[in-house]
C-alpha cells in the first residue's frame, strides 16, 4: 500500500547504544522530515531532507545523524542514546518545492532509553 | 522565523457544544497555516490548511478555521462537538523560506463530555 511507514513502532534500549529508526515512503516525495514529540513541546524538527543526498539540521539535531541515499528512505540514527532522547519520533514527507503542500506523517516510533 | 502559540493545553466541551481552539502565529513572511489532529498512538492527520486563497477554510469532519492577518490568528472551530472529536490538535506554520518545514504549537487536548 502507498504511504509512509516507520519501524519499529516501539523500541526499548539502553544509554550509550546506537539505535536506528527507519522511515520509508512510497510517493516519491522530495522532502522528508524527522520530528520528535515531547509533552508540552508539540513536535520539534530534528533533521530534514530536500532530496536524496541533501540533508540539513532542524531545531534539535544534537545527538542524531541522518542519511538519504534513496528518495524513499530517510533513516534516523542515535549514535549513543541518552535518556533525554526518550520520545516519540515522527517521520513525514511532502511533495513540491513550496511549503504550502501538507506533510504526511507516519504512525511514529515510541523510543524508551533506560 | 516562525512561531505558533496555542492558548489552552486542555479544552473540555459538552457533546453538541461549539468547539473553539485558539492559534496565534508569528511570521515575517506570508505564512501557510495548518491544523492537524492526532488520535492516540497514531500519527498526525491533516484537518485543513490555509495557503493564501480564501481566508475561511473548511476541512474534514466539519471543522473550519479563519485566517485573520490583523490578529495573526488561525482559530479552529466546529459548531457541534461529537465524542469522536476527542483528540489532540496541533496548529502549525510554514513558509517558503528557510527550512520550509512545519513549526508546531504545543498542542491542545480536546475532551468531549457526554
Amino acid at each position: 500500500d502507498a504511504g509512509i511507514t516507520q519501524s519499529p513502532r516501539y523500541k526499548i534500549t539502553e544509554t550509550g547504544r546506537q539505535v536506528t529508526l527507519m522511515c520509508h515512503q512510497t510517493w516519491s516525495h522530495s522532502y522528508m522530515f524527522w520530528y520528535r514529540q515531547d509533552l508540552g513541546h508539540g513536535l520539534r524538527l530534528i533533521y530534514y531532507s530536500a532530496a536524496a543526498d541533501i540533508t540539513d539540521k532542524g531545531e534539535v539535531p544534537d545527538g542524531y545523524v541522518v542519511s538519504r541515499s534513496k528518495t524513499e528512505n530517510f533513516p534516523l540514527t542515535l549514535e549513543s542514546a541518552t535518556r533525554s532522547q526518550t520520545s516519540v519520533y515522527f517521520c513525514a514527507s511532502r511533495t513540491g518545492q513550496t511549503s504550502n503542500q501538507p506533510q504526511h506523517f507516519g504512525d511514529g516510533t515510541r523510543l524508551s532509553i533506560l | 522565523a516562525q512561531s505558533v502559540t496555542q492558548l489552552g493545553s486542555h479544552v473540555s466541551v459538552s457533546e453538541g457544544a461549539l468547539v473553539l481552539l485558539r492559534c496565534n502565529y508569528s511570521s515575517s513572511v506570508p505564512p501557510y497555516l495548518f491544523w492537524y489532529v492526532q488520535y492516540p498512538n497514531q500519527g498526525l492527520q491533516l484537518l485543513l490548511k490555509y495557503t493564501s486563497a480564501a481566508t475561511l477554510v473548511k476541512g474534514i469532519n466539519g471543522f473550519e478555521a479563519e485566517f485573520k492577518k490583523s490578529e495573526t490568528s488561525f482559530h479552529l472551530t466546529k459548531p457541534s462537538a461529537h465524542m469522536s472529536d476527542a483528540a489532540e490538535y496541533f496548529c502549525a506554520v510554514s513558509a517558503d523560506t528557510g527550512r520550509r518545514a512545519l513549526t508546531f504549537g504545543s498542542g491542545t487536548r480536546l475532551q468531549v463530555q457526554p
